[in-house]
């Protein structure tokens, strides 16, 4: 297996703009997770879904973000519009079940300007 | 909210025994684990811990927790070049998905 896919890698936008972010978890895990990372917050939980169905997303900062997974296969991170604090490392990850290990993909590296 | 803490840094000769150190406050944690995150990359889990062992040994890492005082540390021995990157600690709620994960440790290993 490929691992847990993210796309792009980097990212540089400008404030304003939109912005999406796209994972696809490794094939048979019921569970995906959003994760951001920057130097000030270290790494915060956004939301996870399981089964497609979003369960937790009281780590979501504001309205200007939202997250969907329209199949087992992909998920995406919406940020509208972006601003410059949201420039951070966004991880995702997946696991077969709730408590197993969970597999991180190699992040998304967002700059807003 | 619960809350994992590391020290930001720590710096080993090579050959030598790394110790990182971790405290915790969510005495309903049923799992404790270690991840390590190298330049550019993603995390990956080196190793992890039930809530009620004390120890835990896999090769060249020990992990030891002290529920008690809610302290879990990762032992590197024998610390090569290849070991320098940034360690993370966290811990799982009782019941809960969840990780909550540590700052980091940037663990450098000098020759």
């Amino acid at each position: 297996d490929a691992g847990v896919i993210q796309s792009p890698r980097h990212e540089v936008t400008e404030m304003g703009q939109e912005v999406t972010l796209r994972c696809k978890p490794i094939s048979g895990h019921d569970y995906l997770f959003w994760y951001r990372q920057t130097m000030m917050r270290g790494l915060e939980l956004l939301i996870y879904f399981n089964n497609n169905v979003p369960i937790d997303d009281s780590g979501m900062p504001e309205d200007r973000f939202s997250a969907k997974m329209p199949n087992a296969s992909f998920s995406t991170l919406k940020i509208q519009p972006s601003e410059p604090r949201d420039s951070a490392v966004y991880f995702c990850a997946s696991s077969v079940s709730g408590g197993d290990e969970q597999f991180f993909g190699p992040g998304t590296r967002l700059t807003v300007l | 909210g619960e809350d994992v803490e590391q020290s930001l840094f720590l710096s080993v000769r090579e050959g030598d025994s790394s110790v990182i150190n971790c405290t915790y406050t969510d005495s309903s944690s049923t799992y404790l684990y270690w991840y390590k995150q190298e330049p550019g990359a993603g995390l990956q889990l080196l190793t992890y811990i039930f809530s009620n062992m004390d120890m835990k040994q896999d090769q060249r890492l020990t992990v030891l927790l002290n529920k008690k005082d809610k302290h879990l540390s990762l032992r590197i021995a024998d610390t090569q070049t290849g070991d320098s990157a940034i360690y993370f600690c966290a811990e799982r709620g009782g019941g809960g998905n969840k990780l909550t994960f540590g700052t980091g440790t940037q663990l450098k290993v000098e020759l």
